[in-house]
């Protein structure tokens, strides 16, 4: 069975300072693995997803993430962090088929301090 | 750019009623999705659809949850006996076969 683990239920960091999200995950084959923004009382916005390659990808707003297949981890970074990164971030992941639907972990809240 | 879309954006109703909630899926996708988020807990998810059937479910789509495409276009969820505990925001989702998920932004159900 398909899994992820978000450790941080709740994050707190002051305005210009670096950010690291944890996700773990666990899935039998070749994961496709996904970090979503939402913002209260919006939908899920895709920030980023690894299917394969360079394990190091790049998402919008400034975010990267790293695929360690050895840790099973995708953490989520953005070197300096705005007010407006304030939202909700979930982790995902998938089969590299639409067959499978995504399972998500249960999210990370970010708070910005000025 | 494409998106999928999601009406009603809000939908209130009485405990018992049946409700339809409605999704447009991208047009070239082939998979169709829908999950639910409880207020203030995890994105779950509820069912996927291809080729005109449905390809997997959770514990959580029971008897009660029944999805349709009805006209090519459309992907409804239907909740036939709607429980307090069915409010929640309910997303759909749809992809190609080695794409990501486009969601939409989600209906606010309100069971009362």
């Amino acid at each position: 069975a398909q899994s992820v683990t978000q450790p941080d239920i709740h994050i707190t960091v002051s305005e210009g300072a670096s950010l690291e999200l944890r996700c773990n995950y666990s899935y039998g084959a070749t994961p496709y693995l996904f970090w979503y923004v939402q913002s209260p009382g919006q939908g899920l916005q895709l920030l980023l997803k690894y299917f394969s390659g360079d394990t190091l990808v790049q998402g919008i707003k400034g975010f990267e993430a790293e695929f360690k297949r050895s840790q099973s981890s995708f953490n989520l970074r953005k070197p300096s962090v705005h007010w407006s990164d304030a939202a909700e971030y979930f982790c995902a992941v998938g089969g590299s088929t639409g067959r499978r639907a995504l399972t998500f972990g249960s999210g990370t809240r970010l708070q910005v301090q000025p | 750019e494409p998106e999928v879309t999601q009406t009603p954006s809000h939908q209130v109703t009485q405990m018992g009623q049946e409700v339809i909630l409605r999704c447009v899926p991208i047009s070239n996708h082939l998979y169709f999705y829908w999950y639910r988020q409880i207020l203030g807990q995890k994105v779950e998810f509820l069912v996927s659809f291809y080729n005109n059937e449905i390809s997997e479910k959770s514990e959580i789509f029971d008897d009660q949850f029944s999805v349709e495409r009805p006209d090519g276009s459309n992907f409804t969820l239907k909740i036939r006996s709607t429980k307090l505990e069915d409010s929640a925001m309910y997303f759909c989702a749809s992809r190609t076969d080695r794409g990501e998920a486009f969601f939409g932004q989600g209906t606010r159900l309100t069971v009362v």
